[in-house]
């Protein structure tokens, strides 16, 4: 267990709607990293906060957004869904903004698993 | 840009040593890890390298040269449950200060008995 918390970890939907997915981060972590998954692919970074900021930007599309909150549990809002976007979405943290510290790591959780149809 | 190129699925025998390569073009590099992930699962840290040389964490080692953009993650002592797909992620300086690690597409490793 990573101690990083995301929900729902299935969620099946249709075109062209919205949904939110929540995570909230390891205790003690301020840096929130969301990332892609789709079928046989890597994992594609899509944006980071660190403590309540925007910190980085990926390959997001103009139809996600995320935010984090003060007590640290960021979301990912998806909307206008198309069939592509059926993927696993990760949400990860790190104590700094520098991705882990010393040694870059990044604690995962286990995932939401987003179909849409 | 970035981009990181590993071996799709590499296959091996219970016991066995079996090696992962990746090599990488980035700007700002800072330093590269691997992570596994098992069946669709988080996942999980298993090493890093920031500078040149052999990092080594009990059946597992990771190599860097920084000078020819490259690394590999060694496996020794093969065991089922290393069957998993292993990712390399260059960790990169991003602006806003942050150093974000950007993921290959993973080699599906596969065990046989």
């Amino acid at each position: 267990d990573s101690g990083v918390t995301q929900t729902p970890k299935h969620l099946i939907t249709a075109t062209g709607q919205r949904v939110t997915l929540r995570c909230s981060p390891r205790s003690g972590d301020l840096s929130v990293y969301w990332y892609q998954q789709s079928l046989d692919q890597g994992l594609q970074f899509l944006i980071q906060y660190y403590n309540g900021e925007e910190r980085a930007k990926g390959n997001i599309l103009e139809r996600f957004s995320a935010q984090q909150f003060p007590d640290l549990h960021s979301e990912l809002n998806l909307s206008s869904l198309e069939l592509g976007d059926s993927a696993l979405y990760f949400c990860a943290s790190s104590v700094g903004s520098g991705a882990g510290g010393n040694t870059g790591e990044l604690f995962f959780g286990e995932g939401s698993r987003l179909t849409v149809l | 840009g970035q981009s990181l190129e590993q071996p799709s699925e590499v296959t091996a025998v219970e016991g066995a040593i079996v090696q992962i390569n990746c090599t990488y073009q980035t700007s700002g590099f800072y330093g590269l890890s691997w992570y596994q992930q098992h069946d669709g699962g988080a996942p999980t840290f298993l090493s890093y390298n920031a500078l040149d040389g052999l990092e080594e964490t009990g059946r597992f080692s990771s190599f860097l040269s920084r000078s020819d953009s490259y690394g590999y993650l060694l496996l020794q002592e093969l065991q089922m449950k290393d069957s998993a797909s292993y990712f390399c992620a260059v960790r990169a300086h991003a602006s806003g200060g942050s150093y974000i690690p950007t993921f290959g597409r993973g080699t599906s490793l596969i065990v046989h008995p």
